[in-house]
């Protein structure tokens, strides 16, 4: 079964910093691409950032591009969004979301978390 | 930059069909994903790559894409099926992600 659970919500200040992570299991991590989708309060969904399946390329929405930063760690299963520089538009559930691609990229997603709560504020 | 566009609200009685619509430049070119959201839980996949059910999903979904526009199919709605339903797709390029604006499936 497909799990993925995020951690590392939380409340924080306008140009302050949050790391968000997600940990996997249930399938092979290393061969799916992984995404973050975040969700602010009472609005739709807004797809954040992607990384392939060997790290080696990322994906960006022009909205973070330049203060996030995503990545993994493959030998822990664990996917990570550090968040620099964050505003109150940031303010969001943030989802981690596996790619249905064996293998490939294809900036879907077919499961996901239960999402970590972000809140940018003074 | 990109732009997917749903109708904000579709409402019809149980057993009825319902229709979802999502339009967007690049949909004849890049598949189109449908993801149903129920109150306070995380979104769930209902069709992919157009036209293709997940397994778990119930056979009354359907998705079909023409052009430059795509439809989820809910034939004979139930009450349960009342969600926020999202599509989503890619940029021509591949490189960006992006949902339409959501509608609001009212079954009563």
């Amino acid at each position: 079964e497909v799990q993925l659970l995020e951690s590392g919500g939380g409340l924080v200040q306008p140009g302050g910093s949050l790391r968000l992570s997600c940990a996997a299991s249930g399938f092979t991590f290393s061969s799916y691409a992984m995404s973050w989708v975040r969700q602010a309060p009472g609005k739709g969904l807004e797809w954040v950032s992607a990384i392939s399946g060997s790290g080696g390329s990322t994906y960006y929405a022009d909205s973070v591009k330049g203060r996030f930063t995503i990545s993994r760690d493959d030998s822990k299963n664990t996917l990570y969004l550090q968040m620099n520089s964050l505003r109150a538009e940031d303010t969001a559930v943030y989802y981690c979301a596996k790619d249905p691609l064996y293998g490939g990229n294809s900036l879907a997603f077919d499961y996901w978390g239960q999402g970590t709560l972000v809140t940018v504020s003074s | 930059s990109y732009e997917l566009t749903q109708p904000p609200s579709v409402s019809v009685s149980p057993g009825q069909t319902a229709r979802i619509t999502c339009s967007g430049d690049a949909l004849p070119k890049k598949y189109a994903y449908w993801y149903q959201q129920k109150s306070g839980q995380a979104p769930v996949l209902v069709i992919y790559e157009d036209s293709k059910r997940p397994s778990g999903i119930p056979e009354r979904f359907s998705g079909s894409s023409s052009g430059t526009m795509a439809t989820l199919t809910i034939s004979g709605a139930q009450v349960e099926d009342e969600a926020d339903y999202y599509c989503y797709s890619t940029d021509s390029s591949g490189n960006h992600g992006v949902f339409g604006g959501g509608t609001k499936l009212t079954v009563l």
